[in-house]
C-alpha cells in the first residue's frame, strides 16, 4: 500500500463547481496533515494544515478521519485560478520530520 | 512576506560533475530541508538538517550526496558525481520546527545532467 494515496484525477470542473478531493495514508501514527497546492513546474506551496476538528479557509475545507486514515479538501464556488494540482501530504510521526507526499490530483477549472 | 530562495534556478551539467545547490532558508526557521521532483512524479524526501546536522535521511540520499550549513544563511545540498538519473527538480524547505508545523519551499534548482 502506498504511504499517502491520491486519485490523480484529472478532475474538470465547471467555475462556480463545488469538488472534493480525497487522501488515504498508511501509517496510523502520522502526526500531521496538510494539502498543498502545486502549479506546472512550480515548488508546493502550502494550501492548508489539516486539524483533527476540520478547519476551513474561505472556500476550502479539510477535513481528518484518523481512525480511517483518511483526509479530504473540499473547494467551493471554484476559480479558474484553483487550477492546480493539490498535493496531500503526512508527516508519518514515529520521530521523523520528513514530509511524505502524495502524487496530487490535477484540477482544470473550466470557464 | 519572508521566503526561501534557491539558486540557480537552472543548472545544466555533464555527467561525473559535481554540482551544488544553494539555498537559503527563512531566517527563524530552525530546520531544513531537500526534496527533489523528477519530471513527471511526486515530490520525495532528501534529507533533514537541524543544529548542524543531518537528522533524518532517505535512503535515495546516498555517497553522493552531502549537505552543509556553511555560514548563518546558506545551506547547500552538494552531488559529487552526477549521474542522468538525478535530473531533477531539487526543493529546499525550512520550517519553525520539526513536526506538527508547515514547511516552506523555495521556488526550486532545475538540474539537468547530460
Amino acid at each position: 500500500r502506498k504511504e499517502v494515496e491520491q486519485d490523480p484525477g484529472p478532475f474538470n470542473v465547471p467555475e462556480g463547481a463545488t469538488v472534493a478531493f480525497n487522501c488515504t495514508y498508511s501509517n496510523s501514527a502520522s502526526q500531521s496533515f496538510f494539502w498543498y497546492r502545486q502549479d506546472c513546474r512550480k515548488e508546493p506551496k502550502l494550501l492548508m494544515s489539516v486539524y483533527s476538528s476540520g478547519n476551513e479557509d474561505g472556500r476550502f475545507t479539510a477535513q481528518l478521519n484518523r481512525a480511517s486514515q483518511y483526509i479530504s479538501l473540499l473547494i467551493r464556488d471554484s476559480k479558474l485560478s484553483d487550477s492546480a494540482t493539490y498535493l496531500c501530504v503526512v508527516n508519518m510521526g514515529t520521530g521523523r520530520r520528513a514530509l511524505t507526499f502524495g502524487s496530487g490530483t490535477r484540477l482544470q477549472v473550466q470557464p | 512576506e519572508p521566503e526561501v530562495t534557491q539558486t540557480p534556478s537552472h543548472q545544466v551539467t555533464q555527467m561525473g560533475q559535481e554540482v551544488i545547490l544553494r539555498c537559503v532558508p527563512i531566517s527563524n526557521h530552525l530546520y531544513f530541508y531537500w526534496y527533489r521532483q523528477i519530471l513527471g512524479q511526486k515530490v520525495e524526501f532528501l534529507v533533514s538538517f537541524y543544529n548542524n546536522e543531518i537528522s533524518e535521511k532517505s535512503e535515495i540520499f546516498d555517497d553522493q550526496f552531502s549537505v552543509e550549513r556553511p555560514d548563518g544563511s546558506n545551506f547547500t545540498l552538494k552531488i559529487r558525481s552526477t549521474k542522468l538519473e538525478d535530473s531533477a527538480m531539487y526543493f529546499c524547505a525550512s520550517s519553525v520546527s520539526g513536526r506538527n508545523t508547515e514547511a516552506f519551499f523555495g521556488q526550486g534548482t532545475r538540474l539537468t545532467v547530460v
